[in-house]
């Protein structure tokens, strides 16, 4: 069974735009949330994580999510796109009955149009 | 502080042929794990070492498949006979063994295409 599941394998907003990527998952008990970014040949890079002290999540590069319990998602969102947040973002979960191992979404590409 | 390494970055081999991944973790960094991407699909874990022991491998596809980590500090992954659906990114992620809350870094990760 899916654990992971972004909504949307490409978004496409313009430069100034909010940007919303979704992210839901399926667990009867809160994991750890992630959310990790890949730029053009790069790794992946850390945006932020949720490890339950607190619902509202601050990340790098003015990148937010906020953990809802009720609708089982950890939507990721930023007030202003710029052209430099183009990437693929991917959203992790690591239960606590599957070791340390993290389970990704499949990801969603992010464009920016200027 | 270098980040996670990989090599190489890019691989082009025949089914049929042997690879093997290289991948260096941030120093210091017990937790190492290997991750694999296959075209159009999400990232899937394959194994996880603490130090030179394999705490999970159910991610493992098949016994083609063969990973190290003698000494505890770098890790081999080695695919032999390499197959068609073998291709894909191949990322190595370490962490340091605290807590459980530990973050997973990521090396930038090696393209295997199998031809």
């Amino acid at each position: 069974a899916q654990s992971v599941t972004q909504l949307g394998s490409h978004v496409s907003v313009s430069e100034g735009a909010l940007v919303l990527l979704r992210c839901n998952y399926s667990s009867s008990v809160p994991p750890y949330l992630f959310w990790y970014v890949q730029y053009p040949n790069q790794g992946l890079q850390l945006l932020l994580k949720y490890t339950s002290a607190a619902t509202l999540v601050k990340g790098i590069n003015g990148f937010e999510a906020e953990f809802k319990k009720s609708e089982t998602s950890f939507h990721l969102t930023k007030p202003s796109a710029h052209m430099s947040d183009a990437a693929e973002y991917f959203c992790a979960v690591r239960k606590e009955t599957s070791g340390s191992r993290l389970t990704f979404g499949e990801g969603t590409q992010l464009t920016v149009n200027p | 502080e270098a980040g996670v390494t990989q090599f190489p970055s890019h691989s082009v081999i025949e089914k049929g042929q042997t690879v093997t991944l290289r991948c260096d973790p941030i120093s210091g960094h017990d937790n190492l794990y290997w991750y694999r991407r296959v075209m159009g699909k999400e990232i899937k874990f394959l194994l996880h070492f603490v130090k030179e022991s394999k705490q999970d491998e159910s991610g493992m596809p098949n016994n083609r498949f063969l990973a190290e980590r003698t000494g505890g500090t770098y890790s081999t992954l080695k695919v032999q006979p390499a197959e068609l659906e073998d291709s894909g990114v191949y990322f190595c992620a370490s962490s340091p063994l605290a807590g459980g809350q530990e973050t997973q870094y990521f090396g930038p990760g090696t393209r295997l295409l199998v031809l």
